[in-house]
């Protein structure tokens, strides 16, 4: 079966500017994970959508915001984009509270 | 908080054994994970260990202690394609599908 699917893998942004990342989940999971991995701070978790609602979110400041579709599809919004926003974003999907928590390769985001 | 320690690198020698610690301080969560991610790829799942005890999966072993706040990853018959970060996590919890991963461990194996 597919896996899950982020697009895009690279990005370059210039301070100031808006992203949106998409990632689309293993067929059948319907909830999606969102994390940061930057080398000096490991993997941090942004927050999680499940059936289309936000059910948990991390310590990330409000220009970080997410959404999920019907088709259990999520996108990532990160808005003024700061130089410290650099970083591997992955999305993880799941059934629920299960341990088939499985991730997407990642966008790199780099912000210049 | 949620402390989950983990050494930052270690190295060992093709074929040998290497055990990667991970000690946290928390609770409420319902097991305790182990991913493997090679550099530029994604975290993918070796292990979660629910219970107290050692979990065996060809190589790769787990083990957790809950009253210990303690777990290990025991990579036996070291290959050079096990060079790779190894990261501990816990959860989820009551609250929803996150995890807590700690800052993962670079292990290096040499012929």
């Amino acid at each position: 079966k597919a896996g899950v699917t982020q697009t895009p893998r690279y990005l370059i942004k210039t301070r100031g500017q808006q992203v949106t990342l998409s990632c689309s989940p293993i067929s059948g999971h319907r909830s999606v994970s969102w994390y940061q991995q930057t080398p000096g701070q490991g993997l941090q978790f942004l927050f999680e959508y499940f059936s289309e609602t936000q059910r948990n979110k991390g310590n990330f400041p409000g220009r970080f915001s997410g959404r999920q579709f019907s088709n259990s599809r999520s996108e990532m919004n990160v808005s003024t984009l700061e130089l410290g926003d650099s970083a591997l974003y992955l999305c993880a999907s799941s059934h629920d509270r299960d341990y088939g928590y499985t991730f997407g390769s990642g966008t790199r985001l780099t912000v210049v | 908080g949620q402390n989950i320690d983990q050494p930052t690198e270690m190295t060992a020698t093709e074929g040998a054994i290497v055990q990667i610690n991970c000690t946290y301080q928390t609770s409420g969560f319902n097991g305790l994970f182990w991913y493997q991610q090679h550099a530029g790829e994604a975290p993918t799942f070796l292990s979660y260990n629910v219970l107290d005890g050692l979990e065996e999966k060809g190589r790769f072993s787990s083990f957790l202690s809950r009253s210990k706040g303690y777990s290990y990853l025991l990579l036996k018959e070291l290959q050079m394609k096990d060079s790779a970060s190894y990261l501990c996590a816990v959860g989820p919890g009551a609250a929803g599908n996150k995890l807590t991963f700690g800052g993962g461990t670079r292990v290096l194996v040499k012929p």
